[in-house]
């Protein structure tokens, strides 16, 4: 069973509306993190924002913010205000059993294809 | 510090060769991950190192691959005998080890790899 889903392989959005990208996750570990990635043309993964399992707000980093809900277990991506730049592949991923001992290595979903329109 | 550094940028070999992929990781960091990128499959996790020991190899295609990390400072991506549908984009990523915090993985550029 896969750990991530992104069920939007891709999505259009006008410029300066707000984009929430989809994101669900499986896992039984109670100590997780939750990531998101953009990666633009340039093939770089730029981090840009992290929600712990055990974190009681969503995480906001700028024009980014996560949609935390525990017990769908969703973690969605609200870009506010989209810009031209924002134009690129967003990936969430996981990282399980982190908190207070070992790490396991993020496991990505297929990510979705932003495209924002002038 | 100047981020993950990862070296060639790009790969052009011919199938049958040895690909030799190099990696250095933001000083500090105890996990190292090398990843593979392709259009079908996604991102894939392939091997993970922790204080330079390989926890978790079962991503890891077959035995033409293998990964070392002989300081933590450095780590290799070996693939011997190259086939052309090992052609891909390898990233290098490194991290700290979490402790009820925020522990995102900073990547490397990526190689892109080419077998003809």
């Amino acid at each position: 069973a896969q750990k991530i889903t992104q069920t939007q392989p891709g999505m259009f959005v006008q410029e300066k509306e707000a984009v929430t990208l989809d994101c669900t996750y499986d896992t039984s570990d109670p100590s997780y993190g939750l990531f998101w990635y953009k990666q633009p043309s340039s093939g770089e993964m730029i981090f840009l924002i992290y929600q712990g399992s055990y974190d009681q707000q969503n995480a906001t980093e700028g024009r980014y913010s996560l949609n935390f809900q525990k017990a769908r277990k969703s973690a969605n991506l609200v870009i506010s205000a989209s810009q031209l730049g924002d134009s690129a592949m967003y990936f969430c991923a996981m990282r399980e059993g982190y908190s207070g001992g070992g790490a396991d290595g993020l496991t990505f979903g297929k990510g979705t294809h932003l495209i924002i329109q002038p | 510090d100047a981020g993950v550094i990862q070296s060639p940028r790009h790969e052009v070999t011919e199938m049958g060769q040895e690909v030799t992929l190099r990696c250095k990781p933001i000083s500090g960091h105890d996990y190292l991950f090398w990843y593979r990128q392709t259009m079908m499959r996604g991102l894939e996790l392939l091997i993970y190192f922790n204080n330079n020991v390989p926890i978790d190899d079962s991503g890891m295609p077959e035995d033409r691959f293998s990964a070392k990390m002989p300081n933590a400072s450095f780590s290799t991506l070996k693939i011997q005998p190259s086939e052309p549908r090992d052609s891909a984009v390898y990233f290098c990523a490194s991290s700290l080890r979490g402790m009820l915090g925020n522990t995102e993985a900073f990547f490397g550029q990526g190689t892109r790899l080419t077998v003809v």
